[in-house]
């Protein structure tokens, strides 16, 4: 079993909707998750922390669920902009170490 | 805030030659960075981990004698990739921990290796 596993989609969505990312993650102890998101062939960009009571920026609500290990990510009123690849990370313990990232959910707005 | 940058972008290469990729932190000090390869479609899988001043952490199954790492000052790390075959194409990606308060791990822009 992978440690982090996300859908790769791709998800296809029209302007407008609501779209919903989920990614499991296996270790019990991780202590701090994050959505990244990443263009194509470009570097991944922090999108936001993923906060234990649950956290919102703008457009995007990201939730965390410790007792089924699971993080999500809303995205509300798409826009084309939006199209990327999402990926979660999580960091397995505490402190400043390395993220293991999930490969993925593809996110197509179209017009 | 914090940036970290790398290069080159590309970079194309023979068989059996050398690369070396940089990494540098722009506007603060990084005693760890921390070096992923994505291969198409795939997750970033991690590397190694550069520590400044000592010997670089790999995981397993990367070998450590193909892909030297060096962290000789606080705001650089090399990778080289020595003897390089068509499998080791793939995009190399850098990152390290902002300063203490931000809590974001930040990205280079990544290098794009192909191997002819």
């Amino acid at each position: 079993r992978k440690e982090v596993e996300q859908d790769p989609g791709p998800f296809n969505v029209p302007e407008g909707a609501t779209v919903a990312f989920n990614c499991t993650y296996s270790n019990s102890a991780s202590q701090s998750f994050f959505w990244y998101r990443q263009d194509c062939r470009k570097e991944p960009k922090l999108l936001m922390s993923v906060y234990s009571s649950g956290n919102e920026d703008g457009r995007f609500t990201a939730q965390l669920n410790r007792a089924s290990q699971y993080i999500s990510l809303l995205i509300r009123d798409s826009k084309l902009s939006d199209s990327a690849t999402y990926l979660c990370a999580v960091n397995k313990g505490a402190g400043r170490r390395a993220l293991t990232f999930g490969s993925g959910t593809r996110l197509q707005v179209q017009p | 805030g914090a940036v970290v940058s790398q290069h080159p972008s590309r970079v194309i290469c023979k068989s059996g030659t050398s690369v070396k990729i940089e990494c540098r932190s722009l506007d603060f000090q990084a005693t760890t960075m921390f070096w992923y390869r994505q291969f198409p479609k795939q997750s970033l899988m991690l590397m190694a981990t550069s520590n400044e001043g000592s010997k670089a952490t790999y995981e397993q199954g990367v070998e450590k004698d193909k892909f030297l790492i060096n962290h000789a000052s606080l705001t650089l790390s090399t990778l080289t990739v020595t003897s390089a075959h068509p499998e080791d194409s793939s995009f190399y990606i850098c990152s390290a921990w902002g300063l203490e308060n931000t809590g974001e791990l930040f990205f280079g822009e990544g290098s794009r290796l192909t191997v002819l």
